[in-house]
């Protein structure tokens, strides 16, 4: 399945980096994306919705970039409390017979040291 | 408020026991949802619920079955429980099955299965 792909990992960074994830999706029809954070054993949690002219949450970028089919997501200032797995989730339209569907992909594994 | 409510929190099971996981929001959302989350696989739709009085199947559904009980509440059953459905399985609801930047995903903390 490569409806949503991103790099696992694990991106290893020392504090105060900053750090950018690619997430790229295959159908041209999406139209919701979101950036999800999922800590160790821990249930996913929205981080930030991504929208087409780019949104920005403190030291949190999103981006999109429909003609190429990716987003991205920038962590500046990189804290050690942004250890985590970043998902990244993408709406397509009709995925399985369903009204609409997110697909989640694997998930990029980020390790912040001090 | 609680949320997402999912129990039990962890099971091991015997091949070929069954045993029912359960759901619980208090948002008032229309939409409910069970994934699935194994290692390098990511997380994947079991089944969902629109709305209360209708179920649909999702990605992985071979296995399961479920219930949407209320407008509250969903369960998931596993019949005849197999190794392959050693998982931890999510449910999340949301007001409706059209997720959108104001309408969001919320998961409960996950129930750890294990059938040996």
């Amino acid at each position: 399945r490569k409806e949503v792909e991103q790099d696992p990992g694990p991106f290893n960074v020392p504090e105060g980096a900053t750090v950018a994830f690619n997430c790229t999706y295959s159908n041209s029809a999406s139209q919701s994306f979101f950036w999800y954070r999922q800590d160790c054993r821990k249930e996913p949690k929205l981080l930030m919705s991504v929208y087409s002219s780019g949104n920005e949450d403190g030291r949190f970028t999103a981006q999109l970039n429909r003609a190429s089919q990716y987003i991205s997501l920038l962590i500046r200032d990189s804290k050690l409390s942004d250890s985590a797995t970043y998902l990244c989730v993408v709406n397509i339209p009709n995925y399985g017979g369903s009204q609409g569907n997110l697909i989640f992909g694997k998930g990029t594994k980020l390790s912040v040291k001090p | 408020n609680a949320g997402v409510t999912q129990t039990p929190k962890f099971q091991v099971l015997k091949t070929g026991q069954s045993m029912t996981l359960q759901c619980a929001q208090d948002m008032n959302h229309n939409s409910m949802y069970w994934y699935r989350q194994d290692p390098g696989m990511g997380l994947r739709l079991i089944y969902y619920s629109a709305s209360e009085g209708t179920t649909d199947k999702g990605e992985v559904p071979n296995g399961y079955n479920v219930s949407r009980l209320n407008k509250r509440e969903f369960s998931l059953r596993l019949e005849s429980a197999a190794p392959s459905q050693t998982s931890v399985y999510f449910c999340a609801s949301s007001e409706t099955v059209l997720v959108s930047g104001a309408n969001v995903l919320t998961f409960g903390a996950g129930s750890r299965l294990t059938v040996l």
